[in-house]
């Protein structure tokens, strides 16, 4: 059974620093691998996907990184903002069982100015 | 551009009440889905609908169901409301069915309370 874990749960740093956010999954059979961000009370917003035979994608400060063997996804932000606190979520699709998304449960971001 | 509207945004239900709630999209998505969320559980899939007039079962379908009324409507029924299925319930829509790398599009969410 596929399962994707984000750690820490909440984080909080100062503005202006690059930060790292984690995400693992079990099974490395997989389509691609999904970053969502969701603001308070709201739905969420697909920032970066990356398939299974890429590396890493890039969306202006944001960077994230895909290695299957060891079933890891960093997402890296450049230069934090206020602006970039959020809840920010990894999904992994897995070939198995109609390829549907399966969601870790969210790193917490805090950006004090 | 309105993108994925879900209504309501808010509901109260006792045990045993029904409801369904509704989502539409406008993008002339072809797959739509129901996920729930919940503290600690991260988004759990309900039910989705790869195309207009096909419906199946995601992880946790028991105690729901659902209508894919057209190609831009998809409802989530509760018939029996019960205190488990407070959640908040998000729909959302992909642009092409079977595209495994298809992005998909929320809705803002329902927040459902079950007393």
């Amino acid at each position: 059974k596929q399962e994707v874990t984000q750690i820490p749960a909440a984080l909080s740093v100062p503005e202006g620093e690059n930060l790292v956010l984690n995400c693992s999954f079990t099974d490395s059979a997989i389509y691609n691998l999904q970053w969502f961000r969701q603001d308070p009370g709201k739905g969420l917003t697909s920032l970066l996907l990356i398939q299974s035979s890429q590396r890493e994608q890039t969306s202006g400060r944001l960077n994230a990184s895909l290695d299957k063997s060891s079933g890891r996804s960093t997402l890296y932000i450049a230069a934090s903002q206020p602006g970039d606190s959020a809840t920010y979520l990894c999904a992994v699709r897995r070939y198995n069982q109609g390829g549907k998304l399966i969601f870790g449960q969210g790193t917490e971001l805090s950006v004090k100015p | 551009n309105a993108g994925v509207t879900q209504t309501p945004k808010f509901q109260v239900l006792k045990t045993g009440q029904s409801m369904t709630l509704q989502c539409a999209q406008d993008m002339n998505h072809n797959s739509m889905y129901w996920y729930r969320q919940d503290p600690g559980m991260g988004l759990r899939l309900i039910y989705y609908s790869a195309s207009e007039g096909t419906t199946d079962k995601g992880e946790v379908p028991n105690g729901y169901n659902v209508s894919r009324l057209n190609k831009r409507e998809f409802s989530l029924r509760l018939e029996s409301a019960a205190p488990s299925q407070t959640s908040v319930y998000f729909c959302a829509s992909a642009i092409k069915s079977g595209d495994v790398n298809e992005k998909l599009f929320f809705g803002s969410g329902t927040q459902l309370s079950v007393l």
